[in-house]
């Protein structure tokens, strides 16, 4: 089965500093590769996806991620941080075969004035 | 566009009760998932039905069940409820597996 490590379970940044989240999975083909973001007492919302198109994949709220297969990293990145993006991330990958997707354990991320 | 609707968003339940979670969705999606949140441990999927009329076991499906009523909707049943069973339980459902998956806001269940 696949799985997802995200390293970090909390990240702290100062606002206007570079976020970096960093997300691992173990495939031998190549998955879809997911980010989503919950802010407190909220569902899960899409940040972006990853299904081969382009390595390189901007999402909203000026985050990206860059799909490395020689390092299987799927890392979310964004230049700036705003208060706003404090919130936790979750990065996700689809099973081969199943319609499901395997969660990795998440990253809180606060961002300090 | 209510997308995907939770209910009830709080619920506490005694040990040995029982309770179904409903969820609907007006997507018109094909599949549709149930997880639990704990804290530490990701999203956890329970049940997921690849389309109407079929259901199969996700990674913790021990001591739930589910009903995938029509197209909309898909219902999560504690049989009988234990404290172990206290999470937080989301809905989701995508048009298939490359498909992002669109979530409910949860239901914030606690079994005293």
């Amino acid at each position: 089965a696949q799985s997802v490590t995200q390293l970090g379970s909390h990240v702290s940044v100062s606002e206007g500093a570079l976020v970096l989240l960093r997300c691992n999975y173990s495939s031998s083909v190549p998955p879809y590769l997911f980010w989503y973001v919950q802010y407190p007492n909220q569902g899960l919302q899409l940040l972006l996806k990853y299904t081969s198109a382009a390595t390189l994949v901007k999402g909203i709220n000026g985050f990206e991620a860059e799909f490395k297969k020689s390092e299987t990293s799927f890392h979310l990145t964004k230049p700036s941080a705003h208060m706003s993006d404090a919130a936790e991330y979750f990065c996700a990958v689809s099973e081969t075969g199943r319609r499901a997707l395997t969660f990795g354990s998440g990253t809180r991320l606060q961002v300090q004035p | 566009n209510a997308g995907v609707t939770q209910t009830p968003k709080f619920q506490v339940l005694k040990t040995g009760q029982s309770m179904t979670l409903q969820c609907a969705q007006d997507m018109n999606h094909n599949s549709m998932y149930w997880y639990r949140q704990d804290p530490g441990m990701g999203l956890r999927l329970i049940y997921y039905s690849a389309s109407e009329g079929t259901t199969d076991k996700g990674e913790v499906p021990n001591g739930y069940n589910v009903s995938r009523l029509n197209k909309r909707e898909f219902s999560l049943r504690l049989e009988s409820a234990a404290p172990s069973q206290t999470s937080v339980y989301f809905c989701a459902s995508s048009e298939g597996r490359a498909q992002p998956q669109h979530f409910g806001d949860g239901t914030r269940l606690s079994i005293l």
